[in-house]
């Protein structure tokens, strides 16, 4: 069965930049996409962006300038880094597993990230 | 603002069905069948409950049931149990950006 294991810093400050990590095991990077989803507080799910085992990647138009999506093959790892974070940016964000017509049928337990002075 | 629009709550008695809907544009989803629906439990990782509009992942209850009609796409919850309650979400491809998009959700209450 995949799991994905989330991993990362939970606190930072506004202009930081938040580095996440996922994990996948019990299957493959191959033949997926693998997507960045948060959660806001009391708010709905936000598709931040999306990137294959070739590093292939479409990212939120509102969201674009400031992602860096990044997989490693051979940790069997997908990576994302969004900079310039503010209080807007506080949320849960999700790891996940995203099937060839766009339905997510893995998800990681997520990370929640706050922003803060 | 969420590019699909759900209604904020619903809520309905154990044992009765509801439906859920979920309208976009045609964008969104108007000659699309990548319309999928999501169950969060707080403090549980999001279900699949549907994808490709109409069908159910393997584990996934024959109550949960999707349809699509034009820019509308509907999931219906039959013979509802209380732990049914929870937030509901659709989402989309969307044609013109080459990502999905979400609903703003809708949380149903089971009374």
């Amino acid at each position: 069965q995949v799991q994905l294991k989330q991993g990362g810093t939970g606190l930072l400050k506004p202009s930081e930049t938040l580095s996440l990590t996922c994990g996948v095991s019990g299957g493959s990077l191959s033949g997926y996409y693998w997507a960045w989803i948060r959660q806001p507080p009391g708010r709905g799910l936000e598709w931040i962006g999306h990137i294959d085992q070739g590093g292939s990647t479409n990212s939120n138009p509102s969201l674009k300038s400031r992602i860096i999506m990044s997989v490693d093959p051979s940790k069997k790892q997908v990576s994302l880094k969004l900079s310039f974070m503010t209080a807007a940016d506080t949320a849960l964000y999700y790891c996940a597993r995203v099937l060839a017509k766009y339905s997510i049928d893995v998800w990681g337990k997520g990370t929640t990230v706050t922003v803060s002075s | 603002q969420s590019a699909l629009t759900q209604p904020a709550s619903l809520s309905a008695s154990p044992g009765q069905s509801i439906t859920i809907s979920c309208t976009g544009t045609n964008t969104d989803f108007g000659t699309s069948d990548f319309v999928s629906w999501y169950q969060l439990h707080p403090d549980k990782a999001p279900q699949l409950l549907i994808y490709d509009v109409t069908e159910r992942p393997s584990g996934i209850s024959g109550r949960f049931s999707g349809s699509k009609s034009g820019n509308t796409a509907s999931l219906t919850i039959s013979g509802l149990q209380p732990d049914d309650e929870a937030d509901y979400y659709c989402s989309s491809y969307t044609s013109n950006d080459r990502f999905i998009v979400f609903g703003g959700g809708t949380k149903l209450t089971v009374l």
